[in-house]
């Protein structure tokens, strides 16, 4: 069975500090690894990773990706209180044409 | 530049009423899909369109859950005599390719 498994599932921390959020997966055709923001109902896209070892970056989030130990990391750095929202993983199964999503990580940033 | 829209966006129905859902995806968008997401929980894959493709069923919970994608466009999820434990948010996504999927807001759906 497809599963991707997202840590820890909440998080609380003081504005500026530095989190890093988990996402392994055991999928059995991979093909894309996305990281999903939601704050109120729905998502939207921050990251999508195909490649291991390549980070993507944007302003204060970046995520990387490793394809021999399947997983990937989502870095925030001097967060804010706007960043408080769920992050999603999720991970796009190759031939079954459907995105397999974590649980999602809660993160509150505290002022 | 209209994004994802879906309708209503709060439903509350009566145990055994059916639902019906609608989700309005990007224009040009091919695929869309339908997700659902429990107080609490991840989201869970419903159903999958392609084009005029024959639909993936895989996700759906049970036969009272039925989608229809009408002219490769709008999107209608119907859940029959609805339970209890169907409360949830829906959400459709539509995307132009394989991998980046763009979200409506939801439906939140009460069965009370």
């Amino acid at each position: 069975e497809d599963k991707v498994v997202q840590s820890p599932l909440s998080l609380v921390v003081h504005e500026g500090d530095t989190v890093t959020l988990n996402c392994s997966y055991e999928v059995t055709n991979f093909r894309s690894l996305l990281w999903y923001k939601q704050e109120k109902k729905a998502p939207t896209f921050l990251f999508m990773l195909t490649s291991s070892g390549i980070e993507k970056k944007s302003g204060r989030l970046s995520s990387i990706l490793d394809k021999k130990e399947l997983f990937s990391i989502l870095n925030i750095t001097a967060t804010q209180t706007g960043d408080s929202a769920i992050y999603l993983c999720a991970v796009w199964v190759q031939g079954a044409q459907k995105l397999v999503f974590g649980q999602g990580t809660r993160l509150t940033i505290n002022p | 530049g209209a994004g994802v829209s879906q309708s209503p966006s709060n439903k509350v129905t009566e145990k055994g009423k059916d639902v019906e859902l609608r989700c309005d995806p990007i224009s040009g968008h091919t695929a869309l899909y339908w997700y659902r997401q429990s107080l609490g929980q991840g989201l869970e894959f419903l159903i999958y369109f392609q084009g005029n493709s024959a639909p993936d069923k895989s996700g759906l919970p049970s036969d009272r859950f039925s989608a229809e994608r009408t002219g490769g466009s709008v999107s209608t999820l119907t859940i029959q005599r609805t339970q209890q434990e169907d409360s949830a948010v829906y959400l459709c996504a539509s995307s132009s390719s394989v991998d980046e999927q763009f979200f409506g807001p939801g439906t939140r759906l009460t069965v009370l």
